[in-house]
């Protein structure tokens, strides 16, 4: 079957700390896309990061970088230097090939607080 | 160029009234979605439409129906609402460019029937 999990419902850091964010994913699917995407108190659904399956290299952008580990099933993603603005709910995402045709699986989703 | 919008933003329907949500990308991408988000969950896919005038069913299709009339909308109705399906809706569409893809998300529909 193919699922997200993230076991992290919550997560506290300081302002300036690094943070990494938990997710594993399992498939049967040679090839997939791993996504995360933040959702502040607001509502919105905010893209921050994507790791192909056959990407070689881990994928980073910005203070935001993406700990693929295939053997694993891990796709964590590391925050550096946190800021007051990361407090939001964060979600690990998979791209998967169903009778749907291509969709996004989400796993639950991890709360991220950062205090001064 | 607005990205992906929703409309309503908020509405509040008593069981076995209908409506339908309303979904506009302008970002010319082929492939749009329909997702709910309950409480404490991820986000769930209803509908998918891969193209202008197909429509599939994804995770959660029952008691919705959807619209794919032209390439920029991506319509979801609810024939007649029952209170399992108060929840927050989003609309998608998804990009694929140099090998990375990604779904942009509307603002989210909040939907609560009563």
């Amino acid at each position: 079957a193919q699922k997200i999990t993230q076991t992290q419902p919550g997560m506290f850091v300081q302002e300036k700390e690094a943070v990494t964010l938990d997710c594993t994913y399992d498939t049967s699917d040679p090839s997939y896309g791993l996504f995360w995407y933040k959702q502040p108190s607001s509502g919105e659904m905010i893209f921050l990061i994507y790791q192909g399956s056959y990407d070689q290299q881990n994928a980073t952008e910005g203070r935001y970088s993406l700990n693929f580990q295939k053997a694993r099933k891990s796709a964590n993603l590391v925050i550096s230097a946190s800021q007051l603005g990361d407090s939001a709910m964060y979600f690990c995402a998979m791209r998967v090939f169903n009778q749907a045709g291509t969709a996004l699986i989400f796993g639950k989703g991890t709360t991220l607080s950062v205090s001064s | 160029n607005a990205g992906v919008t929703q409309t309503p933003k908020f509405q509040v329907l008593k069981t076995g009234q209908s409506m339908t949500l309303q979904c506009a990308q302008d970002m010319n991408h082929n492939s749009m979605y329909w997702y709910r988000q309950d409480p404490g969950m991820g986000l769930r896919l209803i509908y998918y439409s891969a193209s202008e005038g197909t429509t599939d069913k994804g995770e959660v299709p029952n008691g919705y129906n959807v619209s794919r009339l032209n390439k920029r909308e991506f319509s979801l109705r609810l024939e007649s609402a029952a209170p399992s399906q108060t929840s927050v809706y989003f609309c998608a569409s998804r990009r694929t460019s140099g090998g990375v893809e990604t779904q942009y998300f509307g603002p989210g529909t909040r939907l609560l029937v009563l």
